[in-house]
């Protein structure tokens, strides 16, 4: 059974860049899409992007220029990079295996920016 | 960016009643549409892909229709565990976007 888990600091100061590692277990990270979700506290669902695993990216035009998602398939993982974050950047950050629809997910991970 | 608009926002139901729960999409987004459930502290639970498609181990009393625009999910007989937030999802075309949620609460 594929498993995936997000790591990283729960708290971000503003202006910085918040970085989470998505690790997967039980599974190849090879031919396959991953993904970041995120979810502001109270909110909806906001697709941030994906990479496939032989590194090609597709990123939400809304933070395209914030973001990076990079794979390292030798530790069968792939992370998130998301540079200048303010306060509406708080949010539970989701991995997730898929390009289109998404049947494994991470627990998520609750970033906040605050100094 | 394709726009999904969900209603009712939140509705109130008993138990063994059927919910139907609507997704229209700002443009034709054939069958490329699923349906997620999320529990408080959860992460989304696929329910339904490409519009219609039941995902392997979800109950049967869940049940998506709809094609082009306007989409359904069905709960036929909703049951406690069912009490949740539904999202539907469009996968047309990126940026891949959700609808806003539909709060199912106990009546």
């Amino acid at each position: 059974q594929v498993q995936l888990q997000e790591s990283g600091p729960g708290l971000v100061k503003p202006s910085e860049t918040l970085s989470l590692t998505c690790t997967v277990s039980g599974g190849s990270i090879s031919s396959y899409y991953w993904s970041w979700i995120r979810q502001p506290p109270g909110k909806g669902l906001e697709w941030i992007g994906y990479i496939y695993y032989s590194g090609t990216t597709n990123y939400n035009p809304s933070l395209k220029s914030r973001v990076t998602i990079s794979v390292d398939t030798s530790k069968i993982q792939f992370s998130l990079k998301l540079s200048s974050v303010t306060a509406a950047d708080t949010a539970v950050y989701y991995c997730a295996r898929g390009s289109g629809n998404y049947g494994y997910w991470g627990q998520g991970t609750l970033v906040t920016v605050s100094s | 960016d394709i726009q999904m608009t969900q209603s009712p926002s939140s509705l109130s139901a008993s138990v063994g009643d059927r919910v139907s729960i609507t997704c229209r999409a700002s443009q034709s987004i054939s069958n490329y549409l699923n349906w997620y459930q999320q529990k408080p502290g959860k992460a989304p639970k696929l329910l339904i892909y490409a519009a219609s498609s039941l995902q392997s181990g979800v109950p049967s009393r869940f049940s998506g229709s709809g094609s082009g625009t306007d989409f359904t999910l069905t709960i036929s007989s909703l049951q406690p565990e069912d009490f949740a937030v539904y999202y539907c999802q469009q996968s047309y075309s990126t940026p891949l976007t959700f609808g806003g949620g539909t709060k199912v609460e106990i009546k």
